[in-house]
């Protein structure tokens, strides 16, 4: 079972470079997410997308963007990579919105650095 | 707002040892909660869940129970193995049911 798939897992930027983090599922899950990982700080979420064609801001959104392009996709952008992103980043997806019981299934992550 | 406070580490044991990990909640409502394992190099993966109060989760030998009255979540297992090493989320979803609010994460490191 594929699950939840990222690409590149690996990604060294330059700083004001431009790049985008793409995520599938194939569980045909409605909600999908992106979170941050960094050190003694646990997950933080970037954005989040309820339902294809909705997108809303998590905890951390500023210097990012998002689009859910269809059910299965959602990428996430840094339009001007700063070495604060420096980060790895976690792709998740979710059967329903939140809920009793619900359970978010998580991709391997993207380890990206900016210098 | 909702936020997880988990005991923090690194939690340094021998193997057969056993293993409480510490997880507070604050929270509105009666939000369900989760236990999330991450080992080197890898993803999360979720470990047990509980979504009401006195629930017990469950899983590969770790146990938690959701205490409401004390607002926690604590994370047991009677007998860790090495293959236990990893790092340890506890999380919760948020009021607005839309994601998963996680702790700083717990580092387990057990040695034979």
């Amino acid at each position: 079972n594929a699950g939840v798939t990222q690409t590149p897992k690996f990604q060294v930027l330059k700083t004001g470079q431009s790049m985008t983090l793409q995520c599938a599922q194939d569980m045909n899950h409605n909600s999908m997410y992106w979170y941050r990982q960094d050190p003694g700080m646990g997950l933080r979420l970037i954005y989040y997308s309820a339902s294809e064609g909705t997108t809303d801001k998590g905890e951390v959104p500023n210097g990012y963007n998002v689009s859910r392009l269809n059910k299965r996709e959602f990428s996430l952008r840094l339009e001007s990579a700063a070495p604060s992103q420096t980060s790895v980043y976690f792709c998740a997806s979710s059967p329903r919105e939140g809920g009793s019981g619900n359970t978010i299934y998580f991709g391997e992550g993207s380890w990206l650095t900016v210098v | 707002g909702d936020s997880v406070t988990q005991m923090e580490g690194p939690v340094t044991l021998s193997e057969e040892a056993f293993l409480t990990i510490n997880c507070t909640y604050t929270a509105t409502g009666y939000p369900s909660l989760f236990w999330y394992v991450q080992y080197p190099g890898e993803g999360l993966q979720l470990l047990l869940k509980a979504t009401k109060a006195d629930d017990k989760g469950s899983n590969k030998g770790f146990e938690a129970t959701y205490r409401k009255e004390t607002t926690s979540f604590h994370l047991e297992k009677g007998s860790v193995q090495v293959s236990d090493s990893a790092v340890y989320f506890c999380a919760l979803i948020n009021q607005a049911g839309t994601a998963l609010i996680f702790g700083k994460g717990t580092t387990l490191s057990v040695s034979s």
